[in-house]
């Protein structure tokens, strides 16, 4: 299917586990995101990327490790889950030049016990 | 720093009432301006957007005028329906031009 996907569209894991989110968007598009979205703080920047092999720090980015081996794959991986992280998680993605548009996947709800 | 504010929700209407969200922004030139909509249990998505000062952007019924001398973007609809229920986020472009800086949200709810 063409688009930007998410998995998985729920979890749940404890306190200390890895856990790792994936995000596929099927445009080519340079540009790829990761969101974290909390209650009474909107949408937060956790992590970026220009392109593959490029990524950079957002504002939350503690705790989150991100690559970009290929330019359709951004996964979003959690070293070590504490309960501060339970949140829903986006992926979006953009193209290069002078539209805006970030095109949002689903989403990825994660509790963290 | 630059930031993005709107007014707090939730804002609550009956069906074909008139709806204005407020946002403001501060920046260092003329930004892009967004406004985006997340139905429940979605992604965001973009609704309209205004690229230079003066542009009115408008999609499904939305419009939002980028006015330079308040540095406003408000987002209003003449007649809002059940559908619109939603949480609206707005948003300007970095000058970098590689992220969006967020409003919180607000959620809307129209009662039939």
């Amino acid at each position: 299917d063409a688009g930007i996907t998410q998995s998985p569209r729920y979890k749940i894991t404890e306190t200390g586990r890895q856990v790792t989110l994936m995000c596929h968007q099927t445009w080519s598009h340079s540009y790829m995101f990761w969101y974290r979205q909390d209650l009474g703080h909107g949408l937060r920047l956790i992590y970026y990327s220009a392109a593959a092999d490029i990524t950079d720090k957002g504002e939350v980015p503690d705790g989150y490790v991100v690559s970009r081996s290929k330019t359709e794959n951004f996964p979003l991986t959690l070293e070590s889950a504490t309960r501060s992280q339970t949140s829903v998680y986006f992926c979006a993605s953009r193209e290069t030049g002078v539209t805006d548009t970030q095109y949002f996947g689903p989403g990825t709800r994660l509790t963290v016990l | 720093g630059d930031s993005v504010t709107q007014m707090e929700g939730p804002v609550t209407l009956s069906e074909e009432a008139f709806l204005t969200i407020n946002c403001t922004y501060t920046a260092t030139g003329y930004p892009s301006l967004f406004w985006y909509v997340q139905y429940p249990g979605e992604g965001l998505q973009l609704l309209l957007k205004a690229t230079k000062a003066d542009d009115k952007g408008s999609n499904k019924g939305f419009e939002a005028t980028y006015r330079k001398e308040t540095t406003s973007f408000h987002l209003e609809k003449g007649s809002v329906q059940v559908s619109d229920s939603a949480v609206y986020f707005c948003a300007r472009r970095t000058g970098n031009n590689r992220k969006l800086i967020w409003g919180l949200g607000t959620s809307l709810a129209v009662n039939p």
